[in-house]
Parts: C-alpha cells; structure tokens; sequence
C-alpha cells in the first residue's frame, strides 16, 4: 500500500545552520506532495508544494527537492531560526479526484540557541 | 479575517456520550475533511465532503459521523461507539483553486473523562 514515511523522528541544529528534513513515499503515482510546519497545539500551517513533473521548487528560506526515482523527498531550510521549531510533514496527494491527503508522522526540529 | 474556525479548542467526554465537534469556514471552499492525530504520529483521515449534501469516509470512520448540510459547516460528531477518542481533531477545508492544498484549523483536544 501507498505510505508516507520520514527517516528521522527528531532533529536538531544550531541556530543559524541549515536544516534537512526527509521524507520517503512509496506509490509511485503520486503526483503532489506537500509540507506542513505545525507548532505545538496548532493547526498544521502549508509550508511548500512541489509537482511530480518538478525536482526543486524553492520559497523564502526554504527548499523542497523531489527526487522521484528513490521515491524521495526534502525540505531545506535555509539559517534556521528558533522559530522554526516545530514538527514537520510531509504528505502526498492520492492521485485520483479525492485529493485525499496521505501524512507522514512528522520530524521534530529543535533549534539550539 | 477568513479562515477556519473549529471549536471548542478543549472537550471532555463522559463514558457512552456522544460529542460534537464544529467546524466552520468563511473561505467558500467545497472541500472539508476531518483529521485525527495522536501523539506522536501524522494526521489520519477519518471523513471527508466534496460538495454539499454528500460526505465520504475516509480511513478510521468508525465511531465517527458527520453531516453536511452548509457549504461553510461540517460538524463531527464523536460516537459512544469510538472507544479510544482521546486524540486532537483537525478540521480542513481546500479550494480547487489551489489545488491540493489543505487549509487547517487550530484543533480540538477530545479528553475522556
């Protein structure tokens, strides 16, 4: 079945230094794929998107890479700050008119002053 | 200020009580889903309604109902028949306009008593 995965349940960096955070998927038919910050108690917030027809979208200080034949999935952000803690995750889109969203179970980023 | 408004942001709920969950949204999108997330874990689909007047379940339905009757409303309503409700419940709702981006609310904390 299709699943959505991240290879590192917690991460932490200094302040200032770049972050990765990585995501695995395994149906090959999924065409969109998403990330969502969500902060302790809150509503997950839309960070980024990326096609399947793409390998690199970039934003303000952030990154998503797609690489579709490891079925592979980054986001990179630039000078993290303190308020980039939170969890993040990714998720990717059914490929059929439900638009169901599948969720990974997140990476914990920790900034270090 | 548009946006999805769920409430309460806390419930408890007595043994063999059934419960309500709101959910509301002044963004005139046709698309409203229901997620649960347990601790430590990604967002699970439990319903989701393309348009007004039809709903479909998603991966945990059971113990669960909705109903959609207004474009902008799409309560959920937490059945004596789920037994482990304890969870945070996510309501969110998508334009096709942006494709398959969800917007999320800020969450309601379901407690057993």
């Amino acid at each position: 079945g299709e699943s959505v995965g991240l290879h590192l349940p917690t991460l932490s960096v200094q302040e200032g230094d770049n972050s990765i955070i990585n995501c695995a998927y395994s149906n090959s038919a999924s065409d969109y794929f998403i990330w969502y910050k969500q902060e302790s108690g809150k509503g997950p917030q839309f960070i980024i998107d990326i096609r399947s027809n793409m390998d690199k979208r970039q934003g303000q200080r952030v990154t998503v890479l797609l690489n579709k034949t490891v079925k592979h999935l980054s986001l990179q952000i630039a000078a993290t700050q303190p308020g980039d803690s939170a969890v993040y995750f990714c998720a990717d889109a059914v490929g059929d008119s439900s638009y169901k969203l599948i969720f990974g179970s997140g990476t914990r980023l920790l900034v270090r002053p | 200020d548009g946006g999805i408004t769920q409430s309460p942001k806390y419930l408890f709920r007595k043994e063999g009580q059934n419960v309500t969950l709101s959910c509301e949204q002044n963004l005139n999108h046709d698309a409203m889903y229901w997620y649960r997330q347990d601790p430590g874990q990604g967002l699970r689909l439990i319903y989701y309604s393309q348009i007004v007047n039809d709903f479909q379940k998603g991966d945990i339905a059971e113990g669960y109902s909705v109903s959609r009757e207004k474009k902008e409303s799409f309560p959920l309503t937490v059945t004596s028949a789920q037994k482990n409700p304890t969870a945070f419940y996510l309501c969110a709702s998508r334009s096709p306009q942006a494709n398959e981006k969800l917007f999320f609310g800020s969450g309601t904390q379901l407690s057993v008593l």
